[in-house]
């Protein structure tokens, strides 16, 4: 079974039709989650840590919450530009200090 | 100022060869990490390096797959009898502290195994 789990697997998106993207994760605990985009031929880019639960980030169109047992990153008014895939990372309290386990990523297409 | 880089950017080897894979972390990060990516997996962690304590190992896949850090910096990942299953785009990233701080990663080196 997954520990980090991602849904859905593919998103097309007109331009400005807001959605979320779902990454729930069953680690006995966490120490950080993160949320990276990749751009194909590309190494994945940073975009946010989250800590705890009830916490929330945003960057320009992406905002980024935490529960318990799930992330969600929400991108309003969407641009062809934030085509990409959008990965998850949990970092496992008592796993390797060096070992985020990832997601296989949500890729997203938005459409002019 | 200057990302991780990553050389060579493309790699292709015929099974059985070896093939070094080489990083430079972004100056004064000092974790380093080598993952793996493989279509349509998510990133597969490899090893990981934090200063001078011994390296964490634990996602190498086999004894064929090593690597080293030299003076804290640059990184080698080494694949000896390379195997077509070991096709995939080797990624490594650096953080300022190796406790899950914030990964920046380079832009990887795809390797193809024919």
């Amino acid at each position: 079974e997954d520990q980090v789990t991602q849904s859905p697997e593919a998103l097309r998106l007109q331009e400005g039709e807001s959605s979320s993207l779902n990454c729930s994760y069953t680690v006995s605990g966490l120490r950080g989650l993160f949320w990276y985009r990749q751009d194909p031929g590309k190494g994945p880019e940073f975009l946010f840590t989250l800590y705890s639960a009830g916490e929330e980030k945003e960057k320009e169109r992406l905002k980024a919450t935490l529960t318990k047992k799930e992330s969600f990153l929400h991108i309003t008014a969407p641009k062809p530009e934030d085509s990409a895939t959008y990965l998850c990372a949990v970092h496992e309290q008592g796993g390797s200090q060096g070992n985020l386990i990832f997601g296989k990523g949500t890729k997203l297409s938005v459409k002019p | 100022g200057a990302g991780v880089s990553q050389s060579p950017s493309n790699k292709v080897t015929e099974k059985g060869k070896d093939v070094e894979l080489r990083c430079d972390p972004i100056s004064g990060h000092t974790a380093l990490y080598w993952y793996r990516q493989s279509l349509g997996q998510g990133l597969e962690f490899l090893i990981y390096f934090q200063g001078n304590s011994a390296p964490d190992k634990s996602g190498l896949p086999s004894d064929r797959f090593s690597a080293e850090r030299t003076g804290g910096s640059v990184s080698t990942l080494t694949i000896q009898r390379t195997q077509q299953e070991d096709s995939a785009v080797y990624l490594c990233a650096s953080s300022l502290v190796g406790t899950g701080y914030e990964q920046y990663f380079g832009p990887g080196t795809r390797l193809t195994v024919t």
